[in-house]
């Protein structure tokens, strides 16, 4: 099975800093790689697909970007409807999500 | 409007069966690859079952032999049949659907999810 751990499982950052997630395969995945982001009592909600391509609706301050067994997740001005728990998923090999990274308000 | 809802959970005993379901409106799930994920209370993202427009199914280690995804083509509904339900099956469950840009064998993602409904597995 692919593990995927992502780092940090915290983050405190202000309105306006720049952010970055990473997310780590245990081996190679090429770009089948997502990132999704949860709000308490909601769904997940798609933000990047194949690790940098921006789902449509999403506010260009997400980026994506990443292959083989290394990605990144970027959040360019944090803005306050941002602060929520962040998600990476491969697809390589049926489906395994990250542990999650919970953003908080500084 | 692309839309997925959810139905069928509640509090369960050890040992017990549910059936959960989830409809879907503004498009087919028979020729769409489809998806069930859980989040344990407090917990991450699991990925459960799915099961593809040709019929094929999968299962995560930890339900195989207990789940079973199936789909209702007249109703345009996605099932998932729980038997010997345990604790740690305790979750909200999430239907989805998987999108794919050119191939089914490229990278692909889960876009729309359900609201999610809630399995409380206790005696």
């Amino acid at each position: 099975d692919i593990q995927m751990t992502q780092s940090p499982s915290s983050l405190s950052a202000s309105v306006g800093d720049r952010v970055t997630i990473t997310c780590r395969a245990s081996q190679r995945i090429s770009t089948y790689l997502n990132w999704f982001q949860q709000k308490p009592g909601k769904a997940p909600k798609l933000l990047i697909y194949a690790a940098s391509s921006l789902q449509s609706g999403v506010p260009s301050r997400f980026s994506g970007s990443g292959s083989g067994t290394d990605f990144t997740l970027t959040i360019s001005s944090l803005q306050p409807e941002d602060f929520a728990t962040y998600y990476c998923q491969q697809s390589y090999s049926t489906h395994t999500f990250g542990q999650g990274t919970k953003l908080e308000i500084k | 409007e692309v839309q997925l809802v959810e139905s069928g959970g509640g509090l369960v005993q050890p040992g017990g069966s549910l059936r959960l379901s989830c409809a879907a409106s503004g498009f087919t799930v028979s020729s769409n690859y489809m998806s069930w994920v859980r989040q344990a209370p407090g917990k991450g993202l699991d990925w459960v079952s799915a099961i593809y427009s040709g019929g094929t199914t999968y299962y995560a280690d930890s339900v195989k032999g207990r789940f079973t995804i199936s789909r209702d083509n007249s109703k345009n509904t996605l099932y998932l049949q729980m038997n010997s339900l345990r604790a740690e099956d305790t979750a909200v469950y999430y239907c989805a659907r998987e999108n794919f840009e050119y191939s089914s064998s490229g990278p692909r993602w889960f876009d729309p999810w359900g609201q999610g409904t809630l399995v409380t597995v206790s005696s």
